[in-house]
């Protein structure tokens, strides 16, 4: 099992749905996990860092991570088209070793 | 306010030649990261440094090294490049030691090895 997985996508909403992204991650990844957005061509970008169980809210979107199900998702509100992108989730293996799912694609449509 | 900046942009190297990346963090940022990205994957993890010292290693061969210096920019180094290099190396810089928590992106490194 890879240590954090995605789907690859393209997951592709209509313009003002909710946008569901998840990963899954195994038990070599710890507590720490955050989510990247990456734009075509460019760099990834942080969006939320989550910690511990339950949601975290920040503006359209919201993080839940579930520990027992070793489950992370990102929740897009009121998707808009500049939110196609590419989503990675990431944990921490160890105390910083980084990992990074391969990402899922978002396309939102007008 | 300067990002993390990375030089070059872009890059064209034979096999078997030496390359080297160059990362200068945000100012007052002493850690820094190197990634390696292919396409349609996450990025990977090669180095990670802070306070000029290796804190963390990713799965790569000895043909990749890496150092910081004393104002705390970095420079990654490739050596008997082969095809499978080719890909975006990103720096991130973070303030303290954390792995990916506090860390920010640099446009990347595009290096294409023929």
């Amino acid at each position: 099992q890879k240590e954090v997985e995605q789907n690859s996508g393209p997951l592709s909403v209509p313009e003002g749905a909710i946008a569901s992204l998840n990963c899954t991650y195994s038990d070599r990844v710890s507590q720490s996990f955050f989510w990247y957005r990456q734009y075509s061509g460019k760099s990834p970008e942080l969006i939320m860092s989550i910690y511990s169980n339950g949601d975290k809210e920040d503006g359209r979107f919201t993080a839940q991570l579930n520990k027992a199900s070793q489950y992370v998702s990102l929740l897009i509100r009121d998707s808009q088209p500049s939110d196609s992108a590419t989503y990675l989730c990431a944990g921490t293996r160890g105390s910083y070793i980084p990992t990074f799912g391969r990402g899922t694609s978002l396309i939102v449509h007008p | 306010d300067a990002g993390v900046t990375q030089s070059p942009t872009h890059l064209i190297k034979t096999r078997g030649q030496h390359v080297t990346l160059r990362c200068s963090p945000i100012s007052g940022h002493k850690s820094v990261s190197w990634y390696q990205q292919v396409l349609g994957q996450g990025p990977q993890f090669i180095f990670q440094y802070y306070e000029k010292e290796e804190r963390g290693r990713g799965n790569f061969p000895d043909r990749f090294s890496a150092r910081q210096f004393p104002n705390y920019s970095s420079e990654l180094n490739v050596n008997a490049l082969l095809l499978g290099d080719s890909a975006l190396y990103l720096c991130a810089s973070s303030f303290g030691g954390g792995g990916v928590a506090e860390a920010f992106f640099g446009q990347g490194t595009r290096l294409t090895v023929v």
